[in-house]
């Protein structure tokens, strides 16, 4: 049974360029939510995708965008990075007509410079 | 703006020590309160969500309670080992719109020393 797997697992980028980070969600599961987790702090919430649309977003800006593909896997688009936006990137998986608890990937680790 | 906190920070225990964490949450629009357990270079993994007032959850050593009126939660850990260091994050799920926007503390970061 596959977990919820994200890649890349690390990636180094300069100030101003775009990422896109990808995840793909546990077996069975429907619903991806992505979380910006920086140092010292808790897994900041960014954006939900259920049926191929946003459904829920955070306090971030419009620099930050997703998608969902119809085979529920997802990426996670920043354009004009900031300096800012260095911090592990966690994605979650669960089901939306489930049980609630989130299925994390080990995260990417996006360090800009 | 929905504030989830946890305390304390940080906490170092004897192995064999029992402990306790707090998170304080909304008490207004809840749905769901959940705990997960994060060991270093592994990913969170979810150890209760609880939806009702008074829920009490255990898993081996490991319990929590939860209070929705007050807004809080609690995690015991019973004769604490070395394998349980990790942080614990607790999150809020509110009501109706927001059901499935998962809001996250900070996390208590546990050591304990063998």
């Amino acid at each position: 049974d596959a977990g919820v797997t994200q890649s890349p697992t690390h990636l180094i980028k300069t100030r101003g360029q775009q990422v896109t980070l990808r995840c793909s969600p546990k077996s069975g599961h429907d619903t991806v939510s992505w979380y910006q987790q920086a140092l010292g702090q808790g897994p900041q919430f960014i954006f939900q995708y259920y049926e191929e649309e946003e459904r829920q977003r955070g306090n971030f800006p419009d620099r930050f965008s997703g998608h969902q593909f119809p085979n529920y896997s997802s990426e996670l688009n920043v354009n004009a990075l900031w300096l800012g936006d260095s911090a592990l990137y966690l994605c979650a998986s669960s089901l939306r007509q489930g049980g609630l608890a989130l299925h994390f990937g080990n995260g990417t680790r996006l360090t800009v410079t | 703006i929905l504030n989830v906190e946890q305390s304390p920070q940080s906490l170092h225990v004897q192995e064999g020590d029992s402990t306790n964490f707090t998170c304080s949450f909304p008490s207004s629009n809840f749905y769901a309160l959940h705990w997960y357990r994060w060991e270093t270079a592994k990913s969170p993994e979810a150890l209760f969500v609880m939806t009702l007032n008074g829920d009490e959850k255990k898993k081996g050593r490991i319990s929590a309670t939860l209070n929705t009126k007050e807004g809080y939660s609690y995690l015991y850990i019973k004769g604490s080992q070395p394998e349980d260091s990790a942080t614990y994050l607790c999150a809020f799920m509110g009501m109706k719109t927001s059901y499935d926007k998962v809001i996250f503390g900070p996390g208590t970061s546990l050591s304990v020393i063998p």
